[in-house]
């Protein structure tokens, strides 16, 4: 199995609405990885978990909470979002450590915050 | 800083032709290097990566790269192209993260 799976695919939700993304993937990665991508716009790197803990934290705010609670899932989970915040979440898991290791992505959900 | 930049933002191709895609990275050791494609409302696919040993890299879907240090170039190349590799093309380097570059997006006309 070398899929990682996302839901939902598609969320609109309002400013003071509570939502979560899902992840999962069982290939076995320890590495995983959320990431925004805007319209025409490269993905945009925001969490990185290794070993089920945090290890990367790009300066995200507070409205997103990321979580691992166990080394196939991963959440992102959203809080009184901005309308600027709609766009694709991709999450992404890669095998190791090493830099030649290439990181699978899952097909992402499409966030529209009204 | 570390980057990897694409210096076309779209190419159209006619359906059969050859494409390019062009990457230029800023690095001084050997980068590890990734080319990923993404179809519309998708996620990002590998197509091929290089680290070290042969320039020439094969990947998925029928294409190529050549990794030419004295350029600073790891560009993307497929013989014939069909209208399924219309999409948005990344070049990426990875270190404790992926950096891509802006992307080329290739639209294929009949």
């Amino acid at each position: 199995d070398t899929e990682v799976t996302q839901t939902p695919k598609h969320l609109v939700m309002g400013m003071t609405n509570k939502k979560s993304l899902k992840c999962e993937q069982h290939m076995g990665h320890r590495a995983m990885y959320w990431y925004k991508q805007k319209a025409k716009k490269p993905p945009e790197l925001m969490f990185v978990y290794s070993y089920e803990k945090l290890s990367i934290n790009e300066s995200v705010p507070s409205r997103f909470s990321p979580e691992c609670p166990n080394s196939s899932l991963l959440n992102l989970h959203l809080h009184a979002l901005q309308p600027e915040d709609s766009a694709l979440y991709l999450c992404a898991s890669r095998s190791g450590q090493s830099s030649y290791n290439e990181q699978f992505f899952g097909p992402g959900t499409r966030l529209t915050v009204l | 800083a570390q980057s990897v930049t694409q210096p076309d933002i779209h190419i159209t191709v006619s359906e059969g032709a050859s494409l390019e895609l062009r990457c230029n990275y800023s690095y001084g050791a050997t980068p590890y290097l990734f080319w990923y494609v993404q179809s519309p409302g998708q996620g990002l696919q590998l197509l091929l990566k290089y680290f070290s040993g042969d320039t020439l890299v094969q990947g998925i879907k029928g294409f190529e790269a050549e990794f030419k240090r004295s350029q600073s170039s790891f560009n993307l190349r497929k013989p014939s192209v069909h209208w399924s590799d219309a999409a948005e093309y990344f070049c990426a380097h990875n270190d404790y993260k992926l950096s891509f570059g802006a992307g080329t997006t290739v639209t294929v006309r009949a």
